[in-house]
Order: structure tokens, then sequence, then C-alpha cells
């Protein structure tokens, strides 16, 4: 069983719509938990950080964390063609080590 | 944010032959930066952390003697990779943390795109 799974997609959708990512993973000991955007041949790009369980907006982002059921979620709100990309969950334990999931690449058609 | 680039955003070589790439912290130092790989439609693994001054320390599964990383000051990060054959084709992608930054948040440069021939 790999530490994080992600669903890869890909996921399309009509722009405006409301958008949802999910992680879940098995390492309890995962205490920080990020959102990364990535497009095409280029490198992540942080979108959320976040600290344990807990809700975190920004934006048209929100980002959750339920550390008892080890799910995490990216919601975006009114999607823009322009979040078209893999977004990429990613979680650590403290240290500098960093795991990522697999990432799920989104369409948002106008 | 703080900005890392890298060099070259893509390059082509023989098998057999060595392409070293770099990773440049522009903005802020760093004492650690981290070498990836990511194959198409795959995540990030991390091949190695490399420290300033110190040898990198290597995942399990990855070849040091071929996958050579030298952070010889606190803006430059290289990774070499020798006696390169088509499998390692491959992009391959730096980050950086910044120092007094929030732990575990690491800045990605651009990516190197590697196809070897």
């Amino acid at each position: 069983q790999k530490e994080v799974e992600q669903d890869p997609g890909p996921l399309s959708v009509p722009e405006g719509a409301i958008v949802s990512l999910n992680c879940t993973y098995s390492n309890s000991a995962f205490q920080y938990f990020m959102w990364y955007r990535q497009y095409s041949r280029k490198g992540p790009e942080l979108l959320m950080y976040t600290y344990s369980s807990g809700n975190k907006e920004d934006g048209r982002f929100t980002a959750q964390v339920d550390k008892s059921s080890k799910y995490i979620s990216l919601f975006i709100r009114d999607s823009q063609p322009s979040d078209s990309a893999t977004y990429l969950c990613a979680m650590s334990a403290g240290g500098f080590k960093t795991i990522f999931g697999a990432g799920t690449r989104l369409f948002v058609k106008a | 944010g703080a900005v890392v680039s890298q060099h070259p955003s893509w390059v082509i070589c023989k098998s057999g032959t060595s392409v070293k790439i770099e990773c440049r912290s522009l903005d802020f130092q760093a004492t650690t930066m981290f070498w990836y790989r990511q194959f198409p439609k795959q995540s990030l693994m991390l091949m190695a952390t490399s420290n300033e001054g110190s040898k990198a320390t290597y995942e399990q599964g990855v070849e040091k003697d071929k996958f050579l990383i030298n952070h010889a000051s606190l803006t430059l990060s290289t990774l070499t990779v020798t006696s390169a054959h088509p499998e390692d084709s491959s992009f391959y992608i730096c980050s950086a943390r910044e120092p007094g930054g929030r732990l575990n948040e690491q800045f990605f440069g651009p990516g190197t795109r590697l196809t070897v021939l």
C-alpha cells in the first residue's frame, strides 16, 4: 500500500464548477499537508499549506484535513480554464522528507 | 515566494555521455536542496537531499555513483547523470527550502527534461 493515494483522473469539469480533489494516506505521523499545482512541463508551485487538522481558505481554494480519517481535500470554487493543471497532494511527518501523491489531472472546459 | 531556477530546461544526449543539471536559488540562500525525478503521469520521487558543504543523502534505490550531487555553495546545487542511458530519460526537478521558512515548504525549479537517445 502506498503511503499516499491520489486518483490520477483525469477530471473534466465545466467552467464555474466546484472541483473537489482528494488524497488518502496511511501514515498517522503526517502533520504537514500541502497542495501543489503543476502545469505541463513545469515545476510544482505551492497552493496551500496546512498543519494538523482543520480547514484553510485562500481565495477560491479551500484545503481540508481530517486526520481521524486520514483524508485531505482541496476544493476549487468557480473553476477557470486557467486552473487546468495537475494537482499534487503532499505530506510530511516533520523533518525534510515530503511524500507526494501521484497527482490528479484537472481539465476545466470553457 | 522564493525563486528557484534550473538549467538547462531540456537536454538531449547520446547514451553513455554525462549530463549536468544546475539548480540555483535566486533570491535566497538554500542550505538544503532536493532533487526529484518525475516520470510521465507519475508523482515526484525524491532522489536525494543535498546539503551545502557536505555529502548528499540518497534515497534507497538511487545509485549515488550514477547521480552525482554537488552543493558547493548556498545558491547552487548540481546533479550530474553519469553514463546516461535511455532509462534515465525523465523530468528532473530540484527544490529548495528558504531559511526560516515554514517547515517542509519547498520552492521548486521549473524542471529539466532529459532525453537519452
